[in-house]
């Protein structure tokens, strides 16, 4: 079993849409939990992290988890089609870090 | 633009070959990473240097060597390359050794082993 699992899409909305994506994990030592954008042949840019359960809101975004059900969420609102990209979950026990495969995201005008 | 600096973009080469990729931290940061990203794999955690010193490994297997210079650049090594080496290969870098949670990447090296 993979350390961190997420539905790798591709998932298709129109402009406009929350979009939630989603990723599992299965060590409860995990301590951070980010999210990163990845463009096309570009480099994982980083959305937001979070520390413990709970929500952050970042502008549309929302970063959402739940430790006792080692499951963690991202939600766009009001998306956009610049939001088109693969978005990357990930997580950390002390130096050691792992990323789920991407979820491959379209937003259509 | 992370303000993270990767060379070369693009690389070709033989099965049975060594390779140097090379990689420039944001200005200030001290932690280097080093991640594999190939399609079937995801990204994998290869190798992480703080200030000149390795902090921790993650999947790096042996004929891959890595090493943070005094001017904070860091190289990645990979010898005996084989078919399956071929992948993305990114490098991040973060203020310090424990602000993993802030890495900010580059944007890769894409190794090809034919």
């Amino acid at each position: 079993q993979k350390e961190v699992e997420q539905d790798p899409g591709p998932l298709s909305v129109p402009e406009g849409a929350i979009v939630s994506l989603n990723c599992t994990y299965s060590n409860s030592a995990f301590q951070y939990f980010m999210w990163y954008r990845q463009y096309s042949r570009k480099g994982p840019e980083l959305l937001m992290y979070t520390y413990s359960s709970g929500n952050k809101e970042d502008g549309r975004f929302t970063a959402q988890v739940d430790k006792s059900s080692k499951y963690i969420s991202l939600f766009i609102r009001d998306s956009q089609p610049s939001d088109s990209a693969t978005y990357l979950c990930a997580m950390n026990t002390g130096n050691q870090f792992y990323f789920g495969t991407g979820t491959s995201l379209t937003v259509i005008p | 633009d992370s303000g993270v600096t990767q060379t070369p973009k693009h690389l070709i080469t033989a099965t049975g070959q060594r390779v140097t990729l090379r990689c420039s931290p944001r200005s200030g940061d001290l932690s280097v990473y080093w991640y594999q990203q190939s399609l079937d794999q995801g990204l994998q955690f290869l190798i992480q240097y703080y200030n000149g010193e390795e902090r921790a490994k993650g999947n790096i297997l042996e004929r891959f060597s890595a090493q943070q210079f005094p001017d904070l650049h860091s190289e990645l090594n990979l010898s005996s390359l084989e078919l399956g080496d071929s992948a993305l290969y990114f490098c991040a870098s973060s203020v310090d050794s424990r602000s993993y949670n802030e890495q900010f990447f580059g944007p890769g090296t894409r190794l090809t082993v034919l």
